[in-house]
């Protein structure tokens, strides 16, 4: 089964230093991997996907992330914060093939807090 | 791009009651998924639909059923609703074919007293 496992649940930096979000998945094959950011009663805005090809993928809003395969990892990355990225963070994995065609297992969010 | 559309965007009703949450697109992709969230927790998928008259359990138990007659409206309903049953549900249907991102709606927040 698969399964995305998100280690910090809460993070605080300041408005313009870098940022890291971690993401841990558990899949039996290649994964496609999503990262997804919710702001309070919103739906959820796709930020950036890895399907295959160039590990290092970026985003919208100045976002990248990073396919590491050894230590199947999919983590999130920014230069600079800005204020307006205050919000929840959700890493996903979508299955290929089978009963997981399709569906996507999410992690259980990292809310990211943005210090002036 | 996906155009999704739930209604309503916040509800709050008495125990009992019966309540469908709409859901609908306007790409006309035959899949399209139901997600539930609790506050500060992530998605479950609870249910999915292949397409017209094609509809499965996800991987959250949940006492909702769901309909696919037409395939723009994905509608879930809740017969006879339960304080366990608030939370937020989010549609959702894949961009293209295939296994590809799931654009989201804006959600419905339930809360039953």
């Amino acid at each position: 089964a698969q399964s995305v496992t998100q280690p910090d649940i809460h993070i605080t930096v300041s408005e313009g230093a870098s940022l890291e979000l971690r993401c841990n998945y558990s899949y039996g094959a290649t994964p496609y991997l999503f990262w997804y950011v919710q702001s309070p009663g919103q739906g959820l805005q796709l930020l950036l996907k890895y399907f295959s090809g160039d590990t290092l993928v970026q985003g919208i809003k100045g976002f990248e992330a990073e396919f590491k395969r050894s230590q199947s990892s999919f983590n999130l990355r920014k230069p600079s914060v800005h204020w307006s990225d205050a919000a929840e963070y959700f890493c996903a994995v979508g299955g290929a093939g089978g009963t997981s065609y399709g569906k996507l297992t999410f992690g259980q969010g990292t809310i990211l807090t943005v210090h002036p | 791009e996906a155009d999704i559309y739930q209604t309503p965007r916040y509800l709050v009703i008495g125990t009992g009651k019966k309540i469908t949450l709409e859901c609908s697109q306007t790409m006309g992709h035959d899949k399209m998924y139901w997600y539930q969230q609790d506050p500060g927790m992530e998605l479950h998928l609870i249910h999915y639909s292949y397409g017209v008259n094609s509809t499965e359990k996800g991987d959250l138990s949940s006492e909702s059923t769901v309909s696919r007659i037409r395939t723009e409206h994905f509608p879930l309903t809740l017969e006879s609703a339960r304080p366990s049953h608030t939370s937020q549900y989010l549609c959702a249907t894949p961009h293209g074919t295939g296994n590809q991102p799931q654009h989201f709606g804006d959600g419905t927040r339930l809360s039953i007293l």
